[in-house]
């Protein structure tokens, strides 16, 4: 079986420009999460959604993050304008039932110059 | 809230040697507890899963995990390590949500 799918898997790219992070969960998961880890502060959950749907963002930094699950296949991530202190390594994870264990993509790593 | 405790940030044993990697968790019930392993450049692996029953779990790569509901304990064990077993490795819990709470992490070094 596929497991999740992220892409792309590096990004390199200017401050003030739109960056866009891609998702595919495993099928039949309909759990979905973001997480942006880096050297001091670890891995932050940045938001989780449940059959689509957003159900806590609290943990997205600011109004220049945002995430989308258009449907049950595919959710991004963007940030607009992106910032130096923005660089990270970001993972999408999946579940398919209440407290089973998240599944992991590969992660992006991001770098703002 | 809950919370997850991985006291020791980074850990260096001989290749042969056994291992001990501490866990601690903070939950008033019985939590859903996990290790992960996460290699260099790669996303985190699941290793072993604890939801109820046996307290000593088999997990995957010759790791094993105890629960030990009195010390609030997971702690991951390795008879015998070897040079690949090189990664950081977290715990992580969970408990009536689809949320988990995930310790700092624990790099492992193994010497030759």
């Amino acid at each position: 079986d596929a497991g999740v799918i992220q892409s792309p898997r590096h990004e390199v790219t200017e401050m003030g420009q739109e960056v866009t992070l891609r998702c595919k969960p495993i099928s039949g998961h309909n759990s979905l999460f973001w997480y942006r880890q880096t050297m001091m502060r670890g891995l932050e959950l940045l938001i989780y959604f449940n059959n689509n749907v957003p159900i806590d963002d609290s943990g997205m930094p600011e109004d220049r993050f945002s995430a989308k699950m258009p449907n049950a296949s595919f959710s991004t991530l963007k940030i607009q304008p992106s910032e130096p202190r923005d660089s990270a390594v970001y993972f999408c994870a999946s579940s398919n039932a209440l407290n089973q264990p998240q599944h992991f993509g590969d992660g992006t790593r991001l770098s703002i110059l | 809230a809950q919370s997850v405790t991985q006291p020791d940030i980074h850990i260096t044993v001989s290749e042969g040697a056994s291992l001990e990697l501490r866990c601690n968790y903070s939950y008033g019930a019985t939590p859903y507890l996990f290790w992960y392993v996460q290699s260099p450049g790669q996303g985190l692996q699941l290793l072993l899963k604890y939801f109820s029953g046996d307290t000593l779990v088999q997990g995957i790569k010759g790791f094993e995990a105890e629960f030990k509901r009195s010390q609030s304990s997971f702690n991951l064990r390795k008879p015998s390590v070897h040079w690949s077993d090189a990664a950081e490795y977290f715990c992580a819990s969970g408990a009536g949500s689809y949320q988990l709470t995930f310790g700092k992490g624990t790099k492992l070094s193994v010497i030759p």
